[in-house]
This record gives structure tokens, sequence and C-alpha cells, in this order.
């Protein structure tokens, strides 16, 4: 099976960076998503890697690195609006639907 | 810009009750989801559909049936519901089957008393 694993919390102050990691376990897998979802909301996408590196997005960038079954979401330039959760997911080789991990909770104080 | 609907946002029904949870896309996407999320196990899938009457078991299909008689179509249904179906349900779509932006509902809320 597939399993992913994220911090519950992090908690950083506006204007700052934040990392956001994401270790998984799956056999094999198409690339590495992140959902960000605000309160009451549903989730929405955010970024896609499907190869090793650094993809950047405005003031968000993610990062993948196979060998080490690892990737971040960092947030750059913090506002008070990036509060909400933070969701991995990787989509396996021959399965069509996403395993998402727990989910990190940002909380961004002023 | 791809829109998935939810019919209800927020139910309340009593152990035992069937429920139908109603989700509609209107981007000719393959491939429909139910998942379900609660605190700490962030989401959960239930059941897929990737064509009209075709549908595959999740991680968690106990308790729960879909149907999906149209392409634009997917629901999911408790057959009797039960207090630990207390739940948010997304519905969500997926173009294809390389894509890889999953495309999910505002949710809907269940709470079963």
């Amino acid at each position: 099976g597939q399993s992913l694993e994220q911090p519950s919390e992090v908690t950083a102050v506006e204007g700052a960076i934040v990392q956001i990691n994401c270790t998984y376990q799956t056999s094999g897998f198409y690339g590495l998503s992140w959902y960000q979802q605000h309160d009451g909301g549903a989730p929405t996408f955010l970024s896609y890697n499907a190869l090793d590196g650094l993809e950047e997005t405005g003031r968000f960038s993610s990062f993948l690195s196979r060998s080490d079954s690892y990737g971040y979401l960092l947030l750059q330039e913090l506002q008070m609006k990036d509060s909400a959760s933070y969701f991995c997911a990787v989509r396996s080789t021959g399965r069509r639907a996403l395993t998402f991990g727990s989910g990190t909770r940002l909380q961004v104080q002023p | 810009d791809v829109k998935v609907t939810q019919s209800s946002r927020y139910l309340v029904k009593r152990t035992g009750e069937k429920v139908f949870l109603e989700c509609v896309q209107d981007m000719d996407h393959e491939n429909m989801f139910w998942y379900r999320q609660d605190p700490g196990l962030g989401l959960r899938l239930i059941y897929f559909s990737y064509d009209v009457k075709m549908k595959e078991k999740g991680d968690i299909p106990e308790g729960y049936s879909v149907s999906r008689e149209k392409k634009e179509r997917f629901s999911l249904i408790l057959e009797s519901a039960s207090t630990n179906q207390t739940s948010m349900y997304l519905c969500a779509t997926l173009q294809g089957y390389s894509g890889n932006t999953i495309y999910f509902g505002e949710g809907s809320w269940l709470t079963v008393v």
C-alpha cells in the first residue's frame, strides 16, 4: 500500500518562510502533489512534482527527491491568508485515485 | 474552470436511515471519487468510478455503496447510516488515466444522530 507522513501542525509569522515536509512509502508513483484546504472549504491543487527537483509557482515551491522518498512544500513571504491545511498526495502506479497524507495545519501569526 | 457540485452541504440523518449524497461534474472527466475526511486522518478513499456503471472499492468501502448511471453524476449511498459515519464527504474528479490534478467539490457535512 501507500502511506504518507507529514507534521500535524506548523506555526510561523507573517513574512517568514516555512517548509512542510512529506515522507512517503509507495512501490511506484507518478508524482507528488500538494493541496491547500481552508477551514470549511474544499482542497485545491497547489503544485505537482513528476520529476526530482524544485518546482516554483509564485510564493510557493515544491520539491521532490524520489531516492529519499521525500518531498516538501515551501511557502515564502507568508501571509495571514496562507493559514490553512496542506496535504501531500501521491497517485501510485496502476491506481487512478490519489492517496493523501493526514495534512499539516499551518497557522500564520501576525 | 472545472465545477464539481455536491447537492447537499449539510445533512442531519438518523441512525438506520438510507442516505444519498449526490455529485455532479461539468467537465466530462472519466474518473470520479468519494473521499471521507476526518480530523487527524486526512482524506480516505471510499469508492471511485472510471466509467459509467464501473466502480472500484477504495480503502474504506464498508458501509457504503455507489452508483454511476451517467458520466457526470456519481452518488454515494449509505445503506443504513451509523454514527461512525458522521464526517465530511468530498467528491472529486480526475481527467483521464494520466491526469495528476484532482478537483474537489465543496464537501457534504453529514451528521448521523
